[in-house]
């Protein structure tokens, strides 16, 4: 059975520092994988997905991320955060030919001035 | 133009009470969902219509029924709410196609409180 693991529950990281948001995940099939981004009171909003091809996909905001297959993971990284990157970031997969997206239990990301 | 609209944005009822949950979505998707998330943020699916057809029926206590009148739209009804009801519900849309590998939208969430 699929399942999404964010081991970071709080992140704190000061403005303008790198930040590493970890995301590991298990399935014994074809994967596809996608990270959300929550602002305070807000629904969910799309950050990045890898579906195929280049392992290392870019999204919004300038957050990138990496798909490793052998790891299991698919980290998300910002080389320099802002106040306003300040939320909930879920990571999320999906199997091939399953309806479901199967939700981590987030990481909230704060970001100190 | 929102994409996937719910309403309404903040529900307070009292227990026993039934309410009812509207989504709609303007991008053309096929397939709607409801998913709760709870006051420790956990997200899980409860529903899943593709083409008006229920696809997904997780674990929900039968109070919970969706409805789909058409594509568009997906609506959520609970019977004699309790307090556990108490959350946040999100409803999503995708087109469930070999391109778009079931990207799902969200809607801004519906804070549902029972007291």
């Amino acid at each position: 059975a699929q399942s999404v693991t964010q081991l970071d529950s709080q992140v704190p990281v000061f403005e303008e520092a790198p930040v590493e948001l970890r995301c590991n995940y298990s399935s014994s099939v074809s994967v596809y994988l996608f990270w959300y981004v929550q602002y305070p009171n807000q629904g969910l909003q799309l950050l990045l997905k890898y579906l195929s091809g280049s392992t290392l996909v870019k999204g919004i905001n300038g957050f990138e991320a990496e798909f490793n297959k052998s790891q299991t993971s698919f980290h998300l990284r910002k080389p320099s955060v802002h106040i306003s990157d300040t939320a909930e970031y879920f990571c999320a997969v999906s199997e091939d030919s399953s309806y479901k997206l199967i939700f981590g239990s987030g990481t909230r990301l704060l970001v100190r001035p | 133009d929102t994409a996937v609209s719910q309403t309404p944005k903040y529900l307070v009822t009292q227990m026993g009470n039934d309410k009812s949950i509207k989504c709609e979505q303007n991008l053309g998707h096929d397939t709607m969902y409801w998913y709760k998330q709870d006051s420790k943020k956990f997200l899980k699916i409860m529903f899943s219509y593709n083409n008006k057809e229920l696809i997904i029926n997780e674990t929900v206590p039968n109070r919970f029924s969706p409805k789909s009148p058409d594509k568009a739209h997906l609506n959520l009804h609970i019977n004699s709410l309790e307090l556990g009801d108490s959350a946040v519900y999100f409803c999503a849309s995708s087109l469930l196609d070999r391109k778009n590998k079931n990207i799902q939208y969200f809607g801004a969430g519906t804070r549902l409180s029972v007291l």
